[in-house]
């Protein structure tokens, strides 16, 4: 499986912009994006995903570098229910299965 | 987003003791759910893939015959940790393929404590 590569944690302050890093350099021409995150003690939770093109949703927005080996997750105003571990994750077209790295633990000071 | 419930929350047994964990799909059918395995402090395992009406696929290293998995409707998958021990204390967790762009929806999770 392709691996990803972000940093153990990252703070932000409320309200404001946050942005995830990820790096995927070995990424194969079909696999998708996947960004999921966890609050503590929870499942974790779908967030957004792309392929090549920037995508936007209520939740987030997704860069995607135009070598595409790495992506950005952007959180447009950080609040405190934000703070969570936030999984990159490469999947293969027509694949299922998602496999976690270690994540980015993102801590929203108040 | 679409709703993973899991029974029991958590549950508390003895060593040798089977335990059966239930997850279901509320408000979509899954014809594919994911078995998860998380200890403290680390990340998501995945231990096996299960298709409605079909045997189950587990990943490396994940033994068949002491997680079993059910999947025995489109919204109903069950695993069970047969003859548990305290090694297998962790919290698990549950998902379902669907949605417009066949993401995985994640159950609460089922903490299981093994003394």
């Amino acid at each position: 499986d392709a691996k990803t590569t972000q940093p153990n944690s990252m703070e932000s302050n409320e309200e404001e912009p946050v942005h995830l890093p990820c790096n995927h350099s070995t990424i194969s021409g079909t696999d998708y994006i996947h960004w999921y995150r966890q609050l503590p003690s929870q499942g974790p939770e779908y967030v957004i995903h792309g392929l090549t093109s920037n995508v936007n949703n209520r939740m987030a927005s997704l860069a995607i570098a135009e070598d595409r080996k790495s992506s950005t997750l952007i959180l447009h105003r950080a609040t405190l229910r934000d703070a969570a571990v936030y999984y990159c994750i490469l999947s293969p077209t027509g694949a299922n299965n998602l496999f976690f790295g270690t994540g980015t633990r993102l801590t929203v000071i108040p | 987003g679409a709703v993973v419930s899991q029974h029991p929350s958590r549950v508390i047994c003895k060593s040798g003791t089977s335990v059966k964990i239930e997850c279901r799909s509320l408000d979509f059918q899954a014809t594919t759910m994911f078995w998860y395995r998380q200890f403290p402090k680390q990340s998501l395992m995945l231990m096996a893939t299960s298709n409605e009406g079909s045997k189950a696929t587990y990943e490396q290293g994940v033994e068949k015959d002491k997680f079993l998995i059910n999947h025995a409707s489109l919204t109903l998958s069950t695993l069970t940790v047969t003859s548990a021990h305290p090694e297998d204390s962790s919290f698990y967790i549950c998902s379902g393929e669907g949605g417009p762009y066949n993401e995985q929806f994640f159950g609460p999770g089922t903490r299981l404590t093994v003394l």
